[in-house]
């Protein structure tokens, strides 16, 4: 079975600063890997996904994330964050018929 | 921007009430869901649906009841409230199985608070 565990329920930085948002994968076939973002009281929005073709992988407002089978890991980063990045952060990767998602990781950003 | 909407967004009950939570969606998806989410814990899937006529139950066992009547429709329906029913609802689509590489399109959730 498929599962992502995300390390750090909250993470805070500095505007400016470098985001990094940990996330490790279990999966008995190669993964699909996906980042989502939820902005207070919005739904879930795909920020980037992991589909077997490059292991960079760029997203929408400057984020990125690199897979590392080795490590079987899929961090997210952005070198610098902004206000606006301030948002709850889900990894997940695909199951059979469905998502797989971790707990979540609170991004909160300082002035 | 997704074309998947739900209503109503916010919603306050007393116990014992019936409720029903909309969901509908403009993109011809096949495969719609309802995941339930509570503060600091992961999605869980409560319900899905291949297509019409479809509906199977997810991972976290729910009194609420699906169905799916119409491909652009998939309504959740809790007979009778309780507090511990007291949530945020997503609902999600996604394209066909075959097609599918696992991106989901979710609404803005529905907020439940049952008194």
């Amino acid at each position: 079975a498929q599962s992502v565990t995300q390390l750090g329920s909250h993470v805070s930085v500095s505007e400016g600063a470098l985001v990094l948002l940990r996330c490790n994968y279990s999966s008995s076939v190669p993964p699909y890997l996906f980042w989502y973002v939820q902005y207070p009281n919005q739904g879930l929005q795909l920020l980037l996904k992991y589909t077997s073709a490059a292991t960079l992988v760029k997203g929408i407002n400057g984020f990125e994330a690199e897979f590392k089978k080795s490590e079987t890991s899929f961090h997210l980063t952005k070198p610098s964050a902004h206000m606006s990045d301030a948002a709850e952060y889900f990894c997940a990767v695909r199951g059979a018929q469905k998502l797989v998602f971790g707990q979540g990781t609170r991004l909160t950003i300082n002035p | 921007e997704a074309d998947i909407y739900q209503t109503p967004r916010y919603l306050v009950i007393g116990t014992g009430k019936k409720i029903t939570l909309e969901c509908s969606q403009t993109m011809g998806h096949d495969k719609m869901y309802w995941y339930q989410q509570d503060p600091g814990m992961e999605l869980h899937l409560i319900h899905y649906s291949y297509g019409v006529n479809s509906t199977e139950k997810g991972d976290l066992s729910s009194e609420s009841t699906v169905s799916r009547i119409r491909t652009e429709h998939f309504p959740l329906t809790l007979e009778s409230a309780r507090p511990s029913h007291t949530s945020q609802y997503l609902c999600a689509s996604s394209e066909l199985e075959g097609a599918w590489t696992g991106e989901l399109f979710f609404g803005e959730g529905s907020r439940l608070t049952v008194l």
